[in-house]
């Protein structure tokens, strides 16, 4: 089976900007959720879907949303994007969202200048 | 809200050396896992501990979760410079609520 798959892998935004990423799950997989990685923060909750809804959601300002597709696919939106959004924006999948391990893909690494 | 903590941050041994790293959460845990991130790399999901005093093996890693749920522990015996990376413990407070991480050790081995 194909691993998680992020895209791009790396982006350079400038503030103000938005930004666009994308994550493919394992096939089969129904739950999608997102972290944001820094050196200071850990690995920080995102949001978390499952079958097209928002199942949960983390300590984020609006400017950060998501959104997932009938296939299971997921994208995750930034807007006005700045200097401290940038970071390493990792996506997971799983079976379910009760109890089951996260697969993680690579992640998109996003610089804002 | 709920807080997931770990120590220590950082730990350096020299090869063959035992290492060990505590999780600590807030709140009661259904479940945790654990996952090991190598440099440059993404977290990799090592195993789940779901009864309260479970004990789990892998190899040379023994895995811990405490009687009251709360908290878990990683042990490595005789590291090997295949181990470097960072160790997350991840716990949820019911199975589908959020997975929250611990903010990890940084595990170094000195060959």
């Amino acid at each position: 089976k194909a691993g998680v798959t992020q895209t791009p892998r790396y982006l350079i935004k400038t503030r103000g900007q938005q930004v666009t990423l994308s994550c493919s799950p394992i096939s089969g997989h129904r739950s999608v959720s997102w972290y944001q990685q820094t050196p200071g923060q850990g690995l920080q909750f995102l949001f978390e879907y499952f079958s097209e809804t928002q199942r949960n959601k983390g300590n984020f300002p609006g400017r950060f949303s998501g959104r997932q597709f009938s296939n299971s696919r997921s994208e995750m939106n930034v807007s006005t994007l700045e200097l401290g959004d940038s970071a390493l924006y990792l996506c997971a999948s799983s079976p379910d969202s009760g109890g089951f391990t996260l697969h993680f893909g690579n992640g998109t690494r996003l610089t804002v200048t | 809200g709920q807080q997931v903590m770990q120590i220590p941050q950082y730990q350096h041994v020299q090869e063959g050396e035992d290492f060990t790293t505590y999780c600590n959460s807030s709140t009661t845990l259904s479940n945790i896992q654990w996952y090991k991130q190598r440099p440059g790399g993404h977290p990799v999901f090592l195993i789940q501990l779901v009864k309260s005093g479970e004990v789990k093996k892998q190899k040379r890693l023994t895995f811990q979760f405490g009687e009251a749920k709360k908290n878990s522990s990683l042990h490595i015996t005789a590291t090997q410079t295949t181990d470097v990376g960072t160790y997350f413990c991840a716990g949820r407070r019911t199975s589908y609520d959020k997975v929250i991480f611990g903010p990890g050790t940084s595990l170094s081995v000195i060959p």
